[in-house]
């Protein structure tokens, strides 16, 4: 069974950078897509990018220039950084995995998510 | 970017009630169209992926429809553990976008 687990600071000082990482388990992390989607409280889900094992990326153009994803293979985990963060920022943060094949880029497999405040 | 529409944005229905929820997207995405049913404080799950197609152990009662730029999950006769939130999500082109979610509610 597949199972992706986030880690990092849940607390961020305002212009600093928010990091996280994503660890999988269960299955390699090789050829598939891996997202990061966030949700602030009581409010849905934005898809924030995304990441391929060849470290090829697709971010979403509504964070601009704010997002760096990598991936390292070696350890099965990839990781996020949003810099310059605000108190929009906070959010539970997901990582994901987008389904192959058949699965037409589903999001078969979540974390259980990290709550991420964004405060001075 | 494509939108994502979903309606109702709530509603409320009783046990063993058939529910209906739409999502309209904004161009055409063939059927790469996903449903996802999400539980306070948890991860969204999915349910239907390729807009018709029934994820591994979810529940017979759950099904999907649509190709282009409209789409229905249908719950054909709720349960007590099926009041959440819905999400529908586009994965023909990035970024990414999810609707604006369905809330369930117990009548």
């Amino acid at each position: 069974q597949v199972q992706l687990q986030e880690s990092g600071p849940g607390l961020v000082k305002p212009s600093e950078t928010l990091s996280l990482t994503c660890t999988v388990s269960g299955d390699s992390i090789s050829s598939y897509y891996w997202s990061w989607i966030r949700q602030p409280a009581g409010k849905g889900l934005e898809w924030i990018g995304r990441i391929y094992t060849s470290g090829s990326t697709n971010n979403n153009p509504s964070l601009k220039s704010r997002v760096t994803m990598s991936v390292d293979t070696s350890k099965n985990q990839f990781s996020l950084k949003l810099s310059s963060v605000t108190a929009a920022d906070t959010a539970v943060y997901y990582c994901a995995r987008e389904g192959s094949g058949s699965y037409y880029r589903a999001f078969d497999y979540w974390g259980q998510g990290t709550l991420v405040t964004v405060s001075s | 970017d494509i939108q994502m529409t979903q309606s109702p944005s709530s509603l409320s229905a009783s046990v063993g009630d058939g529910v209906t929820i739409t999502c309209r997207a904004s161009q055409s995405i063939s059927n790469y169209l996903s449903w996802y049913q999400q539980k306070s404080g948890k991860a969204p799950k999915l349910l239907i992926y390729a807009a018709a197609s029934l994820q591994s152990g979810v529940p017979s009662r759950f099904s999907g429809s649509g190709s282009g730029t409209d789409f229905t999950l249908t719950i054909s006769s709720l349960q007590p553990e099926d009041f959440a939130i819905y999400y529908c999500q586009q994965s023909y082109s990035t970024p990414r976008t999810f609707g604006q979610g369905t809330k369930v509610e117990i009548k």
